[in-house]
């Protein structure tokens, strides 16, 4: 069946700008997460939605970062006033259930690049 | 300070070689760890879990984990040049998983 999907694989913003990444996980996966990977590191925990809503979101790093999940399925991240340290790959990943980790699976990710 | 603590190479051995990943945590409660294996610009791809003290085998590959030290490892058998990848530590906390900077392998043919 289908992995986790991610959209745009790319995006350039200009500092300032307002971006969105989608993440389509697998179909009856109800645990989604997002990470954030920077270069030469491993990846950062942002949020973990369970179904609807919003888990643990930690990880954000500060309020212009915003995630959403309406419908239990897919997920958008939303970065406001883009910063060049927001550079990254972001990546989704989904779970059967929730508290084992270990089933994630990890989608593509979306390279953002803030010029 | 970071809780996933992993040398970040190169890695570097010949092929038909053992090659040996390790890793310190310094959250004592932590109960479960995973080896992750990350290609050039590809996401990161579950080879092995461990809960337990002690060895656990899955083909050409064991992860060692030692409560006591802190320490966890993962030993590559008859290393192949598609072993080269960077390995990722990580443990669960909560439920969410936290990731080590990585130790890049490469496997020499």
């Amino acid at each position: 069946g289908a992995g986790v999907s991610q959209t745009p694989s790319n995006k350039v913003t200009e500092k300032g700008k307002y971006v969105e990444l989608r993440c389509d996980p697998i179909s009856g996966h109800t645990a989604l997460y997002w990470y954030r990977q920077s270069l030469g590191q491993g990846p950062e925990f942002l949020i973990y939605f369970q179904g609807t809503g919003a888990a643990d979101d930690s990880g954000l790093p500060n309020d212009r970062f915003f995630a959403v999940r309406p419908e239990g399925s897919v997920s958008t991240l939303k970065i406001q006033r883009t910063e060049r340290g927001d550079s990254a790959v972001y990546l989704c990943a989904s779970s059967l259930e929730t508290g084992r980790p270990y089933e994630q699976y990890f989608g593509p990710g979306t390279r953002l690049t803030v010029t | 300070q970071k809780e996933v603590e992993q040398n970040s190479g190169p890695l570097s051995v010949p092929e038909g070689a053992i090659a040996s990943l390790n890793c310190t945590y310094s959250d004592r409660g932590s109960q479960s760890f995973f080896w992750y294996r990350q290609y050039s610009g590809k996401s990161p791809e579950l080879i092995m879990f461990i809960y337990s003290n002690g060895d656990k085998e899955d083909g050409r590959f064991t992860a060692q984990l030692n409560k006591a030290s802190q320490y966890v490892s993962l030993l590559i058998r008859d290393s192949q040049p598609s072993d080269s990848a960077t390995y990722l530590c990580a443990h669960q906390d909560t439920n969410k998983l936290i990731f080590g900077t990585g130790t890049l392998l490469a496997v020499q043919p």
